[in-house]
């Protein structure tokens, strides 16, 4: 089975600031790997699709990157609504399983 | 715009079967595969399994012995069933749909909250 390292678990950040989040998987998943947001209270929402596709409707600000297993989510500038638990997901076939990472929470420094 | 609903029992007995039905609105639920993920309090995301509306599942190795899922598209909902629950199952359930490319999720319920508990 694949497994997610996502890192680090929690992040402290300035409003402007750019913030990135890294997620590593143990064998290559080519880029299914995405990323979602998810507010206290709150069902996760998707961000990023297929590593570095934006999902409509989501700000400019937020991007992703990688393919392999290494991969890369990125705030350009940190804003207060940001603030949440992000989380990678990959998706495997052989055998068929969606794993999601450990989870990153975002707070304002 | 798809909406998911997630609804059942908030509380249930040890050794007993959790069921949750999630109602989809908004679109229709066929042509896609839709899934169950959970969340314990406090912790990360867990993927329970998958069901498309023809009545073809998939589930996560770790539950798939004690895992049911079946549709019932005439009324655009899907089910889940976990049996013989123990306290490790107290989670909040989320129903999403599995989005084209059947690789993410991109519409989820809000969620709902079932604790294992006499």
């Amino acid at each position: 089975d694949i497994q997610m390292t996502q890192s680090p678990s929690s992040l402290s950040a300035s409003v402007g600031d750019r913030v990135t989040i890294t997620c590593q998987a143990s064998q290559d998943i080519t880029n299914y790997l995405n990323w979602y947001q998810q507010k206290p209270g709150q069902a996760p929402k998707l961000l990023i699709y297929d590593a570095s596709n934006l999902e409509t409707g989501v700000p400019s600000r937020f991007s992703g990157s990688g393919s392999g297993t290494d991969f890369t989510f990125t705030i350009s500038s940190l804003q207060p609504e940001d603030i949440a638990t992000y989380y990678c997901q990959q998706y495997d076939n052989l055998p068929l399983m969606y794993t999601f990472g450990q989870g990153t929470k975002l707070e304002i420094k | 715009q798809v909406q998911l609903q997630e609804s059942g029992p908030g509380l249930v007995k040890p050794s007993e079967t959790l069921s949750l039905t999630c109602t989809v609105s908004g679109g229709s639920i066929s042509s896609y595969y839709w899934s169950w993920i959970r969340q314990p309090a406090g912790k990360g995301l867990e993927w329970i399994g998958r069901i498309y509306t023809s009545g073809s599942t998939n589930y996560n190795p770790s539950l798939k012995s004690r895992v049911t899922m079946s549709v019932d598209t005439s009324k655009n909902q899907f089910s889940l069933k976990v049996s013989s629950v123990t306290a490790a199952d107290t989670a909040v359930y989320y129903c999403a749909r599995v989005g084209a490319g059947a690789t993410l999720f991109d519409y989820w319920g809000q969620g709902t909250l079932v604790t294992v508990s006499s």
